[in-house]
C-alpha cells in the first residue's frame, strides 16, 4: 500500500496569507490527525477527522481549520499566517476499528511551511 | 490530562554500545504508549507501541521497550547501536478510551548520536 502522502512538500508565504495542505491517507484509513512540529513547541495535535467529522482539536486559534471528503483525503487551512506558523505540519492516518482503542498513526513526510 | 517526559534531549553512544533513551508518562487512565523515530526532513515512523498486552514491547530495527507501571515509565533500548540508528526519537502518549483515534501527546524528543 502507498504511504500517507502530503503536498505541497515546501511552501512559503507572507504574513497576512493564507495556506492550504492537502494529505492523502493509507487507502482504506478513515482517520486523519494533524500534528504541527516546532523547534519550540515540538509536537503539536491540531485535529482528527473521521467520516468528515472533526472528533478531537488541540489547543489551536481559530485561524487553524480541517476538513475531510468522502474519500477520507483532508485538507488544513491557516488564515491569516504569523511568522509562528512556520513549521513543519505532519498528517496522520490510522486504520481505526470500533471499540479497538487507540490505533497506530502513520505519518506523512510532512509539509514545510515558512513565513516570511 | 496526559503528558510524556523525555529525559535528555540528546544522547551520545558509541557504535556497538547499547542505546537507552529515556520516556515517563502521566496518564489518569491505562494508557497507550508509541516510540516513533524521525529522520531529518522526513515524518515520523513507528518504531513501536505498547497496548496494555505484553508488558515488554519489540518493535522493528532491534529496539524493544518496557512499560513499567510502577514506575510510570516506557524506555526505549536497544543492545547494539548502530551508525543507522541516528535520528530524532519520539515518546507518545494516547489514552485507552476504548475507541477513537484521540490526538497523540508528544514528549520533546532525544537526539541520538552515534559516535563512531
Amino acid at each position: 500500500k502507498a504511504g500517507v502522502t502530503q503536498t505541497p512538500r515546501y511552501l512559503i508565504k507572507t504574513r497576512g496569507q493564507q495556506v492550504t495542505l492537502s494529505c492523502s491517507p493509507i487507502s482504506g484509513h478513515r482517520s486523519v490527525s494533524w500534528y504541527q512540529q516546532t523547534p519550540g513547541q515540538g509536537l503539536q495535535f491540531l485535529f482528527e477527522y473521521f467520516s468528515e467529522t472533526q472528533r478531537n482539536k488541540g489547543n489551536f486559534p481559530g485561524r487553524f481549520s480541517g476538513r475531510q471528503f468522502s474519500n477520507s483525503r483532508s485538507e488544513m487551512n491557516v488564515s491569516t499566517l504569523e511568522l509562528g506558523d512556520s513549521a513543519l505540519y505532519l498528517c496522520a492516518s490510522s486504520n481505526l476499528l470500533a471499540g479497538k482503542g487507540a490505533d497506530t498513526q502513520y505519518f506523512g513526510p510532512g509539509t514545510r511551511l515558512t513565513v516570511l | 490530562a496526559q503528558s510524556v517526559t523525555q529525559l535528555g534531549s540528546h544522547v551520545s553512544v558509541s557504535e556497538g554500545a547499547l542505546v537507552l533513551l529515556r520516556c515517563n508518562y502521566s496518564s489518569s487512565v491505562p494508557p497507550y504508549l508509541f516510540w516513533y523515530v524521525q529522520y531529518p526532513n522526513q515524518g515520523l515512523q513507528l518504531l513501536l507501541k505498547y497496548t496494555s498486552a505484553a508488558t515488554l514491547v519489540k518493535g522493528i530495527n532491534g529496539f524493544e521497550a518496557e512499560f513499567k507501571k510502577s514506575e510510570t515509565s516506557f524506555h526505549l533500548t536497544k543492545p547494539s547501536a548502530h551508525m543507522s540508528d541516528a535520528a530524532e526519537y519520539f515518546c507518545a502518549v494516547t489514552l485507552n478510551k476504548g475507541g477513537g483515534a484521540d490526538g497523540l501527546t508528544f514528549g520533546k524528543g532525544t537526539h541520538l548520536i552515534i559516535q563512531p
